[in-house]
């Protein structure tokens, strides 16, 4: 157990819709950040977040956003879902914004229908 | 374009035999990681690699980085079946950002 907790563990939902995917991290960590794990694309780095401020951004869509919050909770929103959004989002965290070992969730698996 | 090369994808070995993961990268960089995902799972950080020449064992496991060749191997030594899993190798971008390989998945069969 990493000490990072994710929120739900599964989703379905329909093309078009929106859903908000939540992540704890580990007591003590700053640094949030949110992969997306697809077999067709591998393991995709999207956004990073440190002590609430957007820190670094890889291959993360428009339709998609995420926010820190003061408690360090993250949220990822993804919108005007896509058959192709269908993967599993893990959720990462690390001791501050610079180069450490990044702590892994059990992941969501978000299915589109 | 990064890219960050694994080979092989798939590695099918005998129980008790040894193999080389290898990770070639196309940047600069004095930062790699080792993770391990088991099918369905999250990632476990394995070894963190911090400088040229740098060598990391853990159990049957050693990883080392030549940062000159931009190049990391992963050695299994004595494969066992636990070990079966896919690994990755991620390089640390200096700007927070990380990229993995493509992984790859051992399977260690008796």
């Amino acid at each position: 157990d990493s000490g990072v907790t994710q929120t739900p563990k599964h989703l379905i939902t329909a093309t078009g819709q929106r859903v908000t995917l939540r992540c704890s991290p580990r007591s003590g960590d700053l640094s949030v950040y949110w992969y997306q794990q697809s077999l067709d694309q591998g393991l995709q780095f999207l956004i990073q977040y440190y002590n609430g401020e957007e820190r670094a951004k890889g291959n993360i869509l428009e339709r998609f956003s995420a926010q820190q919050f003061p408690d360090l909770h993250s949220e990822l929103n993804l919108s005007s879902l896509e058959l192709g959004d269908s993967a599993l989002y893990f959720c990462a965290s690390s001791a501050s914004g610079g180069r450490h070992t990044q702590y892994f969730g059990p992941g969501t698996r978000l299915t589109v229908l | 374009e990064l890219k960050v090369e694994q080979n092989p994808l798939f590695l099918s070995m005998q129980e008790g035999k040894n193999y080389t993961i290898y990770c070639n990268y196309s940047t600069t960089s004095d930062r790699l990681y080792w993770y391990r995902q088991d099918p369905g799972k999250s990632l476990e950080s394995l070894f963190v690699l911090l400088s040229n020449g740098a060598v990391k064992q853990e159990g049957r496991l050693m990883a080392s980085l030549d940062t000159k060749a931009r190049l990391s191997t992963l050695h299994i030594t004595a494969a066992v079946h636990d070990l079966s899993a896919t690994y990755f190798c991620a390089v640390d971008l200096n700007n927070n950002d990380m990229r993995f390989g493509a992984g790859t998945r051992l399977t260690v069969k008796p």
